[in-house]
């Protein structure tokens, strides 16, 4: 696609539920890159993908945060039993190989609401 | 591990004056060094990069900053600013190759007229 593609744009859901956040990277960008943004925070890293394989998930904050990446493409962050800690912007990015070479290309993210 | 310090949480400076805003690291080698912008309602925009050679690196938009190794410093810079620089303010590294970029908490520009 022209650009990185983030789904829903917008989640509002209850305490307790799980959510599913899905990230498109541009065609043929290798590496791909959660985030998480917010107030005050900065961006805080969650996991990096190169591939299908995830070198560095340091940035999780808990097992309730997962994320995997199937056919070295389209990526999913599934976030259970969702606390009102969670409700933040969640970022992807990709780039054409790890970032020490390429610049990163950000998707407009998903705002995530946690009642 | 790399990390990265963005000492200031906003500033405002008014419009045509220069501007600096401060980026401190730390990584035991020569890291890679970012700066970028988040425009209110947009995404981030890669302003510019250092990975080595000379120490003053240009960027888009008039911007440049310049790679202080005694000081683990990568300051961003612009001699005149404009309203529409606006911004939040993003410093990030890169330490070792394959691991990930780490970004700083942001600094808020405001441009006051």
């Amino acid at each position: 696609g022209a650009g990185v593609s983030q789904s829903p744009s917008n989640k509002v859901t209850e305490k307790g539920k799980d959510v599913e956040l899905r990230c498109d990277p541009i065609s043929g960008h290798t590496a791909l890159y959660w985030y998480r943004q917010s107030l005050g925070q900065g961006l805080e890293f969650l996991i990096y993908f190169q591939g299908n394989s995830a070198p560095d998930k340091s940035g999780l904050p808990s097992d309730r945060f997962s994320a995997e990446r199937t056919g070295g493409s389209v990526s999913t962050l599934t976030i259970q039993r969702t606390q009102q800690e969670d409700s933040a912007v969640y970022l992807c990015a990709s780039s054409l190989s790890p970032a020490t070479n390429e610049k990163l290309f950000f998707g407009s993210g998903t705002q995530l609401s946690v009642l | 591990a790399q990390s990265v310090t963005q000492p200031d949480i906003h500033i405002t400076v008014s419009e045509g004056a220069s501007l600096e805003l401060r980026c401190n690291y730390s990584y035991g080698a020569t890291p890679y060094l970012f700066w970028y912008v988040q425009s209110p309602g947009q995404g981030l925009q890669l302003l510019l990069k250092y990975f080595s050679g000379d120490t003053l690196v240009q960027g888009i938009k008039g911007f440049e900053a310049e790679f202080k190794r005694s000081q683990s410093s990568f300051n961003l810079r612009k001699p005149s600013v404009h309203w529409s620089d606006a911004a939040e303010y993003f410093c990030a590294v890169v330490g070792q190759a394959g691991t990930a970029l780490i970004f700083g908490k942001g600094t808020t520009l405001s441009v006051s007229s």
